[in-house]
């Protein structure tokens, strides 16, 4: 089954304590991205990655790092998370082929911080 | 920093009623607009992809048409059932952009 996974679902944590949530897709797609999804915000964009090796940040990328060592995974890194990064957090993938429009995203489950 | 809005944030609809709402975003280089659907404890789902100018796309009893122009989308619901309750969200891409820019979303409610 086609799919995005993350890992962990749910997660509570102290201030400064680094953690890392895990994101994989089974799709072989080339673009990867991190949302944080906040009330009244909307989603908005963490860091991307267009390919293994490349990454950029987003909307929203301070107090976050993140790697892609492989195609299917995308770990999001938080070094020292504080209170401001409880949030709903959401990786996301697509194909990414010049030429090709219309490359719809599909969504992991998310994942739900609190940092306390 | 592009600027994409939803309206209504949030709406009440009856079962049976049609309804419709609207999402606008830059109208100059545009690429595409997604919408997707989201249900509560579920992640968003693809609705539609729309590139062109006067594209209308319909899944079901949801439709949905796109100005770029004018830079304005409207989402389309025929006949209102109460699975049709979520947080409907539009995204813009810029040519040349490599990144999805999300509106706030609208979230619809279907009262039986």
């Amino acid at each position: 089954e086609a799919q995005v996974t993350q890992n962990p679902r749910y997660l509570i944590t102290v201030t400064g304590k680094k953690l890392t949530v895990t994101c994989s897709q089974n799709m072989n797609h080339e673009y990867m991205s991190w949302y944080r999804q906040d009330p009244g915000l909307g989603l908005r964009q963490i860091y991307y990655s267009m390919n293994v090796e490349v990454t950029d940040k987003g909307d929203v990328p301070e107090g976050y790092k993140v790697s892609r060592k492989e195609k299917r995974n995308f770990p999001l890194i938080l070094e020292s998370p504080s209170p401001n990064q409880t949030s709903l957090y959401f990786c996301a993938s697509s194909f990414q082929a010049s030429g090709r429009l219309g490359e719809t995203q599909y969504f992991g489950p998310g994942t739900r911080l609190l940092v306390l | 920093i592009l600027n994409v809005e939803q309206s209504p944030q949030s709406l009440h609809v009856q079962e049976g009623d049609s309804t419709n709402f609207t999402c606008s975003f830059p109208s100059s280089n545009f690429y595409a607009l997604h919408w997707y659907r989201w249900e509560t404890a579920k992640s968003p789902e693809a609705l539609f992809v729309m590139t062109l100018n006067g594209d209308e796309k319909k899944k079901g009893r949801i439709s949905a048409t796109l100005n770029t122009k004018e830079g304005y989308s409207y989402l389309y619901i025929k006949g209102s059932q109460p699975e049709d309750s979520a947080t409907y969200l539009c995204a813009f891409r810029m040519e040349g952009a490599q990144k999805l820019v999300f509106g706030q979303g609208t979230r619809l409610t279907i009262n039986p």
